[in-house]
């Protein structure tokens, strides 16, 4: 079972920004980087940010992710339909010794 | 390709079954390689992760003692086993590659391609 919780849905026009909210405890996101994934059913997950803000290459800047103490987010700004998709946080949990996801929260373009 | 996966295999409760992620010495060795499963109306969750060069595993509370992670340095492959499926163990389990020696660091940006597993009773 995760600890950290995601809301499990999140939608938009295109064009407008969704914001995506995680939240941890001390041991996890309070202590450690935070990770987000995309994932489209079919396809295999793909990074969209690490280190709590930074994006790998290839990745759009209308992707941006911030932590706060033991929350973290992620705003897609200028939603697009290909934006659709499950969106998954991540973090090392120093309790359990071991990764965890967020439990994910479905983005739907209106 | 970086990360080449095992076809999809359909086993029966109680089976053993091990399935592989195959890349090269120089592309996975000296990172740390995921499993990660994907059920149908549930989220992603880790299994383990294992850095091949020296075998170091780590398995998250869920799996440990469930599923068995391995790897051969010769030739760049990471495993992982079951001993006797059950029907819970149907999923897509997906291997990546992270990005760095740190088992902390949660970049993983390559992935393979896949395998479903699918246990019938």
């Amino acid at each position: 079972q995760s600890v950290l919780t995601q809301p499990p849905s999140a939608s938009g026009t295109p064009g407008q920004r969704v914001t995506i909210s995680c939240s941890g405890s001390s041991s996890s996101i309070g202590s450690n980087y935070v990770f987000w994934y995309q994932y489209v059913p079919g396809t295999a997950p793909r990074l969209l940010i690490y280190d709590n803000r930074q994006r790998p290459s290839g990745v759009p800047d209308r992707f941006s992710g911030s932590k706060s103490g033991t929350s973290a987010s992620l705003a897609i700004s200028d939603l697009r339909s290909e934006d659709e998709g499950f969106y998954y946080c991540a973090t090392w949990d120093d309790r359990l010794s071991s990764p965890d996801f967020g439990t994910g929260t479905k983005v739907t373009v209106l | 390709v970086l990360l080449e996966q095992s076809a999809a295999e359909a086993k029966k409760s109680g089976n053993s079954l091990t399935i592989s992620c195959r890349g090269s010495p120089t592309t996975v060795n000296t990172y740390w390689i995921a499993w990660v499963r994907q059920v149908p109306g549930k989220g992603l969750e880790w299994v383990g992760l294992i850095y091949p060069d020296d075998s170091d595993i780590r398995y998250t509370p869920s799996f440990r003692g469930q599923v068995t992670i391995s790897a051969d340095k010769s030739t760049g492959t990471a495993y992982l086993s079951w001993n006797s499926l059950k029907a819970s163990d149907s999923g897509m389990y997906f291997c990546a590659r992270g990005g760095s020696w740190l088992v902390k660091n949660l970049a993983f940006d390559y992935w393979g391609q896949g395998t479903r597993v699918t246990v019938s009773s």
